[in-house]
């Protein structure tokens, strides 16, 4: 099974509609990570969470929202979906602890979102 | 705030041949992580290579190596005998040892021709 799971990986939905993605990890890590990427801007942070009670807002945070429900899941949320949010989303994970500082993030495989 | 420039949007090599991937980051912290990642068109995001900005050794894995010049603040991936498996998006990424901020390039995309 995946460390970081996504779910759904593919969505298609219309402008309006409330929409959430899903990321769940078995890692074990504090840390979590909602980006977008979109062609030829790499990735960017929209929210991200450094524990369970911890919230911040990442450099695209409009329009999004998210919940840390427990350690191992974090969702983002679309209130109302619109055609420029259509994008490639990606949850991350990471242990940023100390000596662990030089690891990598873990990524799940992404969610592919397009709003008509 | 940090910043991190990939100046190559796109790049083709022949295979077997050697390619150098470009990238460079302006920070005003002594301490932080660099990585390279790839993306095929799978879409995953795959680690290629870390380098520890304390450490002066260039880090290596495989065929694919960096030229970490801390000074120039500049942080290139070397790929040795391409292979068309090589094929895909690479990212380079900046890592804060201060508050972990995490920062992409836009990413270059390299193409492996036969």
């Amino acid at each position: 099974d995946a460390d970081v799971t996504q779910t759904p990986r593919n969505r298609i939905t219309k402008t309006g509609k409330r929409i959430m993605l899903e990321c769940s990890q078995t890692k074990g890590h504090d840390r979590m990570y909602w980006y977008r990427q979109d062609p030829g801007l790499g990735l960017r942070l929209i929210y991200y969470s450094f524990d369970v009670k911890d919230i911040n807002k990442g450099e695209i945070s409009d329009g999004y929202s998210v919940s840390r429900q427990a350690q191992a899941k974090f969702s983002l949320s679309l209130e109302s979906a619109i055609p420029n949010q259509t994008a490639l989303y990606f949850c991350a994970t990471s242990d940023a602890t100390g000596l662990s500082r030089n690891q990598p993030q873990h990524f799940g495989d992404g969610t592919r979102l397009s709003i008509l | 705030a940090q910043t991190v420039t990939q100046s190559q949007p796109e790049m083709s090599v022949q295979e077997a041949e050697t390619v150098t991937l470009s990238c460079t980051y302006d920070t005003s912290e002594s301490d932080y992580y660099l990585f390279w990642y790839k993306q095929p068109p799978s879409r995953q995001m795959i680690l290629v290579i870390r380098q520890e900005a304390y450490k002066q050794q260039n880090a290596t894995e495989n065929r694919f190596s960096v030229n970490f010049q801390k000074a120039a603040k500049s942080f290139s991936l070397k790929i040795s005998d391409s292979q068309l498996g090589d094929a895909a998006m690479y990212f380079c990424a900046y890592r804060s040892a201060k508050d972990d901020k995490i920062i992409f390039g836009k990413g270059t995309r390299l193409h492996i021709l036969p």
